[in-house]
């Protein structure tokens, strides 16, 4: 299985600072046919589903808002929130599709300072 | 708007079975892949199942050992997991989550979710 290791597993940030969540897989999740990071990030607030931000490591869902990005390659990748708003509070997933099982991050929870 | 609605869940004692449903609205059912994903209480998200669009390809976390089993019937827009042998470790919320694709050659990740049902597994 692919383990996905995510850090810290908390961070307290200001409004309008940068917030930056990394992970790390166990192996490679880029797919050297096609050149995709086979990599997805999720945001959970309390009480609700968690909902997809990035896929393809970098490529944001739509609605999503622009603040948040996804960048990195094969067994290194990020999400940042450029600019914290209080909206964005929540916990952070990571999650492989490179193989099954599909596996997932132990999540990131972000809060305000 | 896609919709997802899961039920099913409830309190089972150990050793017991279940059956979840997800009814599924809002799109072309059949053309997606599905999965299960599920939560303990204060923990973070478990992959436990994965089904093509046709139901013809499943896949599974291997920690299950073969006591779960998904299906989906797409002329009723439904998924479903059948749980056996249920134990206090299977406690969780459980989603119906859909795939941007159909699954044929593997899962991808999930562009919706079900707001979830609570299983809890306890005597």
């Amino acid at each position: 299985d692919i383990v996905m290791t995510q850090s810290p597993d908390s961070l307290a940030v200001s409004l309008g600072e940068r917030a930056t969540i990394n992970c790390k897989p166990s192996q490679s999740v880029l797919y050297s046919s096609n050149n995709k990071n086979y990599l997805a990030w999720y945001q959970q607030k309390p009480g609700q589903p968690p909902k997809l931000l990035i896929y393809w490591a970098s490529t944001r869902e739509s609605g999503v808002p622009d603040r948040f990005s996804g960048s990195g390659s094969g067994t290194d990748f990020t999400l940042t929130i450029s600019s914290l708003q209080a909206e964005d509070v929540a916990v952070y997933y990571c999650q492989q599709y490179y193989t099954t099982p599909l596996t997932f991050g132990g999540g990131t929870k972000v809060e305000i300072k | 708007e896609v919709q997802l609605l899961e039920s099913g869940g409830g309190l089972v004692q150990p050793g017991g079975s279940l059956r979840l449903s997800c009814a599924a609205s809002g799109f072309t059912f059949s053309s997606y892949a599905m999965s299960w994903v599920r939560q303990a209480p204060g923990k973070g998200l478990e992959w436990v199942s994965a089904i093509s669009g046709s139901g013809g390809s499943t896949y599974y976390a291997a920690s299950l050992k073969g006591r779960f089993t998904i299906s989906r019937d797409n002329s009723k827009n439904t998924l479903y997991l059948q749980m056996n042998s249920l134990r206090a470790e299977d406690t969780a919320v459980y989603y119906c989550a859909k795939d941007p694709g159909d699954g044929y050659n593997s899962p991808l990740n999930f562009d919706y979710w079900g707001q979830g049902t609570l299983v809890t597994v306890s005597s």
